[in-house]
């Protein structure tokens, strides 16, 4: 089972708006980390939150965690054409590797 | 610096085949991921190398195989292909936490 699920799966919205991109995963963690893919490409991190902290800006970036619901969430601010992307938060399992969500596809409109 | 890179870039068999697909690490980095992503799915964890050995093996069958060099680069092996077998794998290098993904090899079964 997945560690990490993605909410919503795709996502359209306008150039310039704002996009947020959730993520919930069922076991304790010790970070989460954000990725983005291109087009089917290599994955992109992007950004890195750990347990102990609620909230963390990377440019126009903005990652929250919530570790009582078990939940992240990512922000990207005044979106651009570029940002047209899937993206994918990861968790660690027992086993220290990476879990994987389905992914968010987010298309940014002109 | 150069970053994680993999070849083929496509690679088209036909069932019952044998794949072989390579990756180099960034220069410094002794663990070695390889992932398999089916079309508009999430990553799925195949094989995990470090410092030459085998650390640990996703939920897939024996015919997924692969193996470390000396350099840390790495080689994943798919035998008998199957159709389903058709998806990206992408090879990541880590210091850890954080991944870095090589562009990925499209692997097409006929």
């Amino acid at each position: 089972s997945q560690q990490g699920e993605e909410d919503p799966q795709a996502l359209s919205i306008q150039e310039g708006e704002n996009a947020t991109m959730n993520c919930s995963y069922k076991t304790s963690i010790n970070n989460l980390q954000w990725y983005r893919q291109n087009s089917g490409r290599g994955l992109v991190h992007l950004i890195l939150i750990r347990s102990n902290e609620r909230e963390k800006h990377s440019g126009r970036l903005r990652v929250t965690l919530d570790t009582s619901k078990k939940s992240s969430s990512l922000l990207i601010t005044a979106s651009r054409a570029a940002d047209t992307a899937s993206y994918f938060c990861a968790t660690k399992d027992s086993n220290y590797q990476l879990i994987w969500g389905a992914g968010t596809k987010l298309i940014i409109k002109p | 610096e150069a970053g994680v890179t993999q070849s083929p870039t496509h690679l088209i068999k036909t069932r019952g085949q044998q794949a072989t697909l390579r990756c180099s690490p960034i220069s410094g980095h002794t663990s070695v991921y390889w992932y398999q992503q089916a079309l508009g799915l999430g990553l799925q964890f195949l094989l995990w190398y470090d410092e030459g050995e085998e650390r640990n093996r996703g939920n897939f069958p024996p015919r997924f195989s692969g193996r470390q060099f000396p350099n840390y680069s790495s080689e994943l092996n798919v035998n008998a292909l199957e159709l389903e077998d058709s998806a990206l794998y992408l090879c990541a290098s880590s210091p850890n936490p954080e991944q870095f993904f090589g562009p990925g090899t499209r692997l097409t079964v006929l």
